[in-house]
This record gives structure tokens, sequence and C-alpha cells, in this order.
């Protein structure tokens, strides 16, 4: 069985602060990982997946993330926050070919002027 | 390049309803997978189909079923509509073929209002 757990439902931060998502998963077997962004009223979009090759992941919109097997961990960062990164956050763990998603709660990330 | 279309994007029915939500995969998709996202949650698994077939199934009761045409378009159906079932509903599609990650591309959703 696979899980994913998101710490904080709600992040705040300033505008050209650092933006740190966290995400912890569970996986019986070697995983593959993936952020998506979902803006209000709309579906869900893929900021960046993790699929072995790297460690380090960059995804679009100067996201970023890194895979720690030792600490089954793969947090979401950004260097600085920009007034359009508002939006919820959703990491989430699968397999191969057609297996399915499975989503953490997600994290609002707020971002003042 | 044409995503994932979904249908209709806001309904509102009363308790005891049927609906039926329909989505149109990304162009080269054969899969289609539904999510259910309730207010202030992440997306849960409902199924998956593939060459028409209900290939894999989340923790959710038979009122909720699902079709697969030939043309790889999706319906989701769900009879007897209870107030929990009020949520926004994500069709997901994705190609089998690929052995890597499977990547998910999602439909903006329906908005499903249950009275």
């Amino acid at each position: 069985a696979q899980s994913v757990t998101q710490l904080g439902s709600h992040v705040s931060v300033s505008e050209g602060a650092l933006v740190l998502l966290r995400c912890n998963y569970s996986s019986s077997v070697p995983p593959y990982l993936f952020w998506y962004v979902q803006y209000p009223n709309q579906g869900l979009q893929l900021l960046l997946k993790y699929t072995s090759a790297a460690t380090l992941v960059k995804g679009i919109n100067g996201f970023e993330a890194e895979f720690k097997k030792s600490e089954t961990s793969f947090h979401l960062t950004k260097p600085s926050a920009h007034m359009s990164d508002a939006a919820e956050y959703f990491c989430a763990v699968g397999g191969t070919g057609y297996s399915t998603l499975t989503f953490g709660k997600g994290t609002m990330l707020l971002v003042s002027p | 390049d044409a995503g994932v279309t979904q249908s209709p994007t806001h309904l509102i029915k009363t308790r005891g309803q049927q609906v039926t939500l329909r989505c149109s995969p990304k162009s080269g998709h054969d899969t289609v997978s539904w999510y259910q996202q309730a207010l202030g949650q992440g997306p849960q698994f409902i199924f998956q189909y593939y060459e028409e077939e209900e290939r894999q199934r989340g923790n959710f009761p038979d009122r909720f079923s699902g079709h697969q045409f030939p043309n790889y378009s999706s319906e989701l159906n769900v009879n007897a509509l209870l107030l929990g079932d009020s949520a926004l509903y994500l069709c997901a599609s994705s190609w089998t073929g690929y052995s890597g990650a499977n990547v998910l591309t999602f439909g903006a959703g329906s908005r499903l209002t249950v009275l």
C-alpha cells in the first residue's frame, strides 16, 4: 500500500521568500513521486515528477524537489515566491504503467505582498 | 492539442437522483481514471478504465459506475445521490503503453452539488 502525508494544510510566505512544502511518503516498492498544483476552479497541473533518474528534480515555474530515501521525503521548494504561486499543491505517489496515484490532502500556499 | 475535457463543469442535483459525468481523454491516451475531490481534501481514486473495461477500482460503493467507449471517452455514473457525494470529480487520462512513471493529465473537473 502507498500513502502520502503532507505536513501543514496551509503555508504562508511573503513574496520573494523561500517556499518549502513538505511531503512524506510510504511505499512498499520503489516509488514514483509527483507534485501537482491546482489553481482555483481548475484541475491538477503537473509540476514535476521523480522517476529515479536523479534525486533532485526540477519542474516548471522554478520549483524543484529532492527525493530523500532515508527520510522517505519529497519536499517541494522554490527560492523566491511569486504572487502567482498562490494555489493548492498536492504530492502524490504512484508506480509504473497503469498504476494509479495516491494523493496527499494538499497544502494551500498563500503569498502576501 | 486538446487536453482532457470534461462536461458539465457544474451541476446541481437532489438526494436520490442519478448523475452522469463525461470525459474525453487527451489525444493519444487510452486510459481514463476518475477521482473524487471533496472540499479540502486530495483527490481519491474511484476507478480506471482501459479497453472499455474497469481495470482497477478504489474504495467506492457500487453506486459509482462507469463506462469507456471505443473512442476512449468515458462516463462516470452515480446513482442514489447522497449529500456526501458533493465534490469535484476529476477525470485523468494516460497512456498504458508507457512503461515509466504514469503521468496523469487532468481535466478541469465537474463540480457536483447535491442538495
